[in-house]
């Protein structure tokens, strides 16, 4: 069975810039969660997708970040435009029920210069 | 005061060793406990799983939470350089989005 897959696993833009991370879930996990750590922090939630709808979005930083699941497969996390703050290390999970474990993808390296 | 707190160390022992790692958290209405173990460059992989009171074994680890003290701790027996990563521990209430602790950097020394 695929694990939770995200791209890229690495990406460098400049301030100002729109940059789109994507994550695939494990196969047949309705729940998806985005976290992020940013450096020398704890690693914090985002929002939690049950199928294609947002259950939770209280952790979104500001309105510049956009998170999407059409279809309520693979989500698409878009921050426009970047902030040097946004700089971190983001994080995708899914759990095929709610209370179930959340298993994370290797997650995307995000610098802004 | 963070909800989570943890030692971010770095905890460095020999081979062999018992180590023991530890969290303590603010909100009585955590119901799930979970560790994570995350190698460098990789995403955080469950260790252990549990929602009581009381120790949990699997192989080399066992889980142990203190609902009443709000407190939770991971031993690794037999401890060895494979398990140097850090490792972090995780709350859930009923909202399902997970609490982390900072994570403690561990390293065994062959």
């Amino acid at each position: 069975e695929a694990g939770v897959t995200q791209f890229p696993s690495h990406s460098v833009i400049e301030k100002g810039q729109t940059v789109t991370l994507r994550c695939d879930p494990i196969s047949g996990h309705d729940n998806l969660y985005w976290y992020r750590r940013v450096m020398g922090k704890e690693i914090k939630f985002l929002l939690h997708f049950v199928k294609e709808s947002k259950q939770d979005e209280s952790g979104m930083p500001n309105n510049r970040f956009l998170a999407e699941r059409t279809g309520g497969t693979y989500s698409t996390l878009k921050v426009q435009p970047a902030e040097l703050e946004d700089s971190g290390v983001y994080f995708c999970a899914s759990s095929q029920v709610g209370d179930q474990p959340q298993h994370f993808g290797d997650g995307t390296r995000l610098s802004i210069l | 005061q963070k909800e989570v707190e943890q030692d971010p160390g770095p905890l460095s022992v020999p081979e062999g060793a018992i180590v023991s790692l530890n969290c303590t958290y603010s909100n009585s209405a955590f119901q799930y406990f979970m560790w994570y173990r995350q190698y460098s460059r990789k995403g955080p992989e469950l260790l252990m799983y549990t929602y009581s009171s009381g120790n949990k074994e699997d192989g080399r680890f066992t889980a142990q939470v203190d609902k009443s003290s709000k407190y939770i701790s991971l031993f690794i027996r037999d401890s060895q350089p494979s398990d140097s990563a850090t490792y972090l521990c995780a709350l859930i209430q009923g909202a399902q989005k997970l609490v982390f602790g900072q994570g403690t950097r561990l390293t065994i020394n062959p």
